[in-house]
């Protein structure tokens, strides 16, 4: 079946720098990503729809200049925490559709630890 | 996007069928009943998606009435590897566009 991947699975950050985030889709070109955050024991929350070639859509409370989302190709988006601090501690998850429609295909998530 | 109401938890031993009930009231003509399942520290995994009356897959069965306004998702004799955290969507279209999830219901397993 699909496949996405994310990368790096887990990252520790000191506070004030930025991370970034690799989502990848394996075997098939993704014309639209999604970004979840998932704090412990809640449920996903999405953050922004990436579209290739365009800007992405942030959902409301979300800062678009704090995740930057970047979808140059069709296999690729990226999301990066900028000047990272605590709070921002989280499990990020990416999922991807080919086309519409199309099953989610969901990445392996990355856990994000700011000191 | 129709909102959905599920228990929060629900505990079942191995080998037990487990039924997981998600209220969508406001479900809509055009939506469809889709769940996913949720192991700690992994992405979601589909499990299942259906409109109306049955539909099985060789992991489960999505029981839909004819009303629409709830769906009972079931597992047959589940093991201890079926522990994992249980979601309930409901969403525009086969294959849709972005997904909005609920609180999920946190399924445990006991031997």
């Amino acid at each position: 079946g699909a496949v996405v991947s994310q990368h790096p699975s887990w990252v520790i950050c000191k506070s004030g720098t930025s991370v970034k985030i690799e989502c990848r889709s394996l075997d098939f070109q993704a014309t639209t990503m999604f970004w979840y955050r998932q704090f412990p024991k809640q449920s996903l929350m999405l953050m922004a729809t990436s579209n290739e070639g365009s800007k992405a859509t942030y959902e409301q409370g979300v800062e678009k200049d704090k995740f930057l989302i970047n979808h140059a190709s069709l296999t690729l988006s990226t999301l990066t925490v900028t000047s990272a601090h605590p709070e921002d501690s989280s499990f990020y998850i990416c999922s991807a559709r080919a086309s519409y429609p199309g099953e989610l295909f969901f990445g392996e998530g990355s856990r994000l630890t700011v000191l | 996007l129709a909102k959905t109401t599920q228990p929060i938890s629900m505990d079942s031993y191995e080998g037990q069928e487990v039924n997981i009930t998600c209220s969508h009231n406001n479900i809509a003509t055009n939506d469809y009943i889709t769940w996913y399942q949720q192991f700690p520290s992994q992405g979601p995994r589909f499990i299942i998606q259906g409109y109306k009356t049955k539909v099985t897959n060789e992991v489960a069965s999505l029981f839909i009435p004819a009303d629409r306004k709830s769906s009972t998702l079931s597992l047959p004799r589940v093991s201890l590897s079926d522990t994992a955290v249980y979601y309930c969507l409901v969403v525009l279209g086969v294959g849709t566009d972005k997904l909005i999830f609920g609180t999920g219901t946190r399924l445990q397993v006991f031997p």
